[in-house]
């Protein structure tokens, strides 16, 4: 079966650092993806992983670990603007369909 | 260049009533995919096409459902006989090659709500 986890909402403070978690238990796995949504607009791309280890962009870090089914985002110096839901999701080896976790939303606070 | 365009962006139907939904994605790619997103919950999966070909309708909740993209490019969504359950906002996002690194672009999505 295929199950994706992520916390339902999480709360940060204006400049600090905050970790998304995201575990997954998939039949198949061709990478990783990171989505930001804001409220009634599309998910735009963040980040890839399909390697082990971290990839940096900016203020954006995402990591992977695929024998333990684990990623996590990493956003610093959280600015109001990052205030968004976060979407997990794994790409499917066999036909390219991202399958999506319930999404993180983040509030910031200043 | 232009993303992935959508339309309509909102659409009431009366259940029972018959909608079609446009997707126009991004020029020269090759991959879209339609996603059902429920409020509050991650974008799911309903159907895939590479070209004009139909690789994977595994997601399509049932048959009231049907998606085409006859030249490779333009792709649209049907749903026959609208239900309350079908309310939900209806995304499409295309990429440049299946089975590579490329993300995939979503458009801004449409909201079908049935009464």
């Amino acid at each position: 079966g295929q199950n994706i986890d992520q916390p339902t909402e999480m709360t940060a403070t204006e400049g600090a650092i905050v970790q998304i978690n995201c575990t997954y238990q998939t039949s198949g796995f061709n990478g990783l993806f990171w989505y930001q949504q804001h409220a009634g607009e599309a998910p735009t791309f963040l980040s890839y992983n399909v390697l082990d280890g971290l990839e940096e962009k900016g203020r954006f870090s995402s990591f992977l670990s695929r024998s333990k089914g684990y990623s996590y985002l990493l956003l610093k110096e959280l600015q109001m603007k990052d205030s968004a839901s976060y979407l997990c999701a794994v790409r499917d080896h066999n036909t390219d369909k991202l399958i999506f976790g319930t999404g993180t939303r983040l509030q910031v606070f200043p | 260049g232009a993303g992935v365009s959508q339309s309509p962006r909102y659409k009431v139907a009366k259940r029972g009533q018959d909608v079609a939904l446009r997707c126009d994605p991004i020029s020269g790619h090759v991959s879209l995919f339609w996603y059902q997103q429920a409020l509050g919950q991650g974008p799911e999966f309903l159907t895939y096409f590479q070209n004009e070909a139909q690789l994977d309708k595994s997601g399509l909740p049932s048959d009231r459902f049907f998606a085409e993209r006859p030249e490779g490019s333009v792709s649209t969504l049907k749903i026959q006989r609208t239900q309350q359950e079908d309310s939900a906002v209806y995304l499409c996002a295309s990429s440049l090659v299946g089975g590579q690194s490329y993300e995939q672009y979503f458009g801004p999505g449409t909201r079908l709500t049935v009464t």
